[in-house]
C-alpha cells in the first residue's frame, strides 16, 4: 500500500499570502489529522477530519482551516501568513473508527514564510 | 493541561548497546493510549510502539520494548542491540478522551548510534 503523500515538500511564501497544503491518506483510511512542528513549540495538533467532517480541533487561530474530500484526501489552508507560521506541517491518516488507532504520517511540507 | 516530558534532549550510545529513553506524562484521564514515534532525517514520523493504558503487559516490537508504569505515569522505551539506523529523534506521545485533543507529544530525544 502506498503511504501518506503530502505535497508539496517545500513552500516559500511571503507574509500576508495564503497557502494550501495537500495530503493523500493511505487507501482505506478515513481519518486525516494535521500537526505543526516547530523547534520552539514542538509538535502541535491542528485538526482532524473524518468522513469529510472536522471531528476535532486544536488551539490554533481561525487562519488555519482544512477540509476533506469524499476520497478522504485533505487540504489545509493558512491565510494571512505570519513569520511564525514557518514550520513543518505533518499530515497523518488512520482508519479512524477507533480512537487510539496509530497514526501513519507523511513526510511533511516545509513552509517558510519570509 | 496534558503534558509529556522527555528529560533527555540527546543521547549517544555505541552500536549494539542497549539504551533507554525516558518519558513521563500527566493526565487526569484513566483511559488513554501511549506511543513512541521515531523521526529520522527524512522527516517522516514512524510508529515504533503503542501501549494501551488499561493493559498491564508492556508492549514489545522486536528490539523495542517499553516499561509502562501507570501509577508513576512513566513510559520509557528500551532499544536493544542498537543499530546505526536507529539514529533519529524519538517522540513520546499519548492520546486521551476519544482523541479530542489529538496526540500530545514530548519535545523529543535525539538518539545517536555511534559505529
Amino acid at each position: 500500500k502506498a503511504g501518506v503523500t503530502q505535497t508539496p515538500r517545500y513552500l516559500i511564501k511571503t507574509r500576508g499570502q495564503q497557502v494550501t497544503l495537500s495530503c493523500s491518506p493511505i487507501s482505506g483510511h478515513r481519518s486525516v489529522s494535521w500537526y505543526q512542528q516547530t523547534p520552539g513549540q514542538g509538535l502541535q495538533f491542528l485538526f482532524e477530519y473524518f468522513s469529510e467532517t472536522q471531528r476535532n480541533k486544536g488551539n490554533f487561530p481561525g487562519r488555519f482551516s482544512g477540509r476533506q474530500f469524499s476520497n478522504s484526501r485533505s487540504e489545509m489552508n493558512v491565510s494571512t501568513l505570519e513569520l511564525g507560521d514557518s514550520a513543518l506541517y505533518l499530515c497523518a491518516s488512520s482508519l479512524g473508527q477507533v480512537w487510539g488507532s496509530p497514526l501513519h504520517f507523511g513526510n511533511g511540507t516545509r513552509l517558510t514564510v519570509t | 493541561a496534558q503534558t509529556v516530558t522527555q528529560s533527555q534532549p540527546e543521547m549517544s550510545v555505541q552500536e549494539a548497546e542497549t539504551v533507554t529513553l525516558s518519558c513521563t506524562y500527566d493526565t487526569s484521564e484513566n483511559n488513554y493510549y501511549l506511543f513512541w514515534y521515531k523521526q529520522p532525517p527524512s522527516r517522516q514520523m514512524i510508529l515504533v510502539i503503542r501501549q494501551e493504558a488499561y493493559k498491564q503487559q508492556n508492549a514489545t516490537e522486536n528490539r523495542f520494548s517499553v516499561n509502562f508504569q501507570k501509577a508513576a505515569k512513566s513510559f520509557s522505551l528500551k532499544i536493544s542491540d542498537s543499530q546505526l539506523g536507529d539514529t533519529a529523534m524519538y517522540f513520546c506521545a499519548f492520546v486521551t478522551g476519544g482523541g479530542a485533543d489529538g496526540l500530545t507529544f514530548g519535545k523529543g530525544t535525539h538518539l545517536i548510534i555511534q559505529p
